[in-house]
């Protein structure tokens, strides 16, 4: 079944330790998205990718990063974790981005937990 | 950004009741989507509206885009246990998906 996969679904870090959340997908879509989901929040976008064009939110902090490789593969580098990223981290595609109809529908991943101790 | 107002935040019902709830905008969104997210887990597409006024079925869910563009309603019928969770709307302007502060549902047997 095509599917958008998180690895791994729980990761733990120490306060200031760089860390890396995977995201694959076998949709061959060309959007890929990360957000950030605080408990009982909604998710928060963090940046996206059409394609190899980045594209980041203005008020993502720059402690964030992202990379994109190929067309199946999204990394979110956290380079310096503080307690205040504790958080779910999921991961999202689209086939397209802006044009409207189904092509435009998300799909997430089951998310990555990120504990910071 | 886009603020989303979803209502109720939460609701306690009953096995076999109907539910209803609801998300509004101040801007006029050109597309709704409908996600139920479990409890660590991520959110899972239940319903997509593309136009004012389309009314969509999901098994025993509709959802329907309002007539303003601002709104989108998702009704649940005959609920049931499994139906527990966390709903939320996204709403897209132009490219970004905004989405609503959730609805926490709980079926009690």
């Amino acid at each position: 079944d095509a599917m958008v996969i998180q690895n791994p679904r729980y990761q733990v870090t120490q306060f200031g330790k760089p860390v890396t959340l995977s995201c694959s997908q076998t949709l061959n879509h060309n959007v890929m998205y990360w957000y950030q989901q605080k408990s009982s929040q909604a998710p928060k976008l963090l940046f996206h990718y059409y394609d190899k064009d980045f594209n980041n939110e203005a008020d993502t902090p720059d402690n964030f990063q992202s990379r994109r490789p190929n067309t199946s593969f999204c990394f979110l580098d956290i380079r310096s974790p503080g307690l205040g990223d504790a958080a779910m981290y999921l991961c999202a595609t689209s086939r397209e981005s802006g044009t409207g109809g189904p092509n435009n529908e998300q799909f997430f991943g089951p998310g990555t937990r990120l504990t910071v101790l | 950004g886009q603020q989303l107002n979803q209502s109720p935040q939460s609701m306690f019902i009953q096995e076999g009741e109907d539910v209803s709830m609801n998300c509004t905008s101040s801007s006029i969104f050109n597309t709704w989507l409908w996600y139920k997210q479990d409890p660590g887990e991520g959110p899972v597409l239940l319903i997509a509206l593309y136009k004012a006024g389309e009314l969509t079925s999901n098994g025993r869910l509709t959802a329907q885009f309002g007539i303003t563009r601002k709104d989108s309603f998702l009704n649940i019928s005959a609920s049931i246990p499994s139906d527990v969770g966390i709903y939320f709307c996204a709403g897209q302007p132009f490219t970004q998906f905004y989405f609503g502060t959730g609805t926490s549902l709980t079926v009690i047997p």
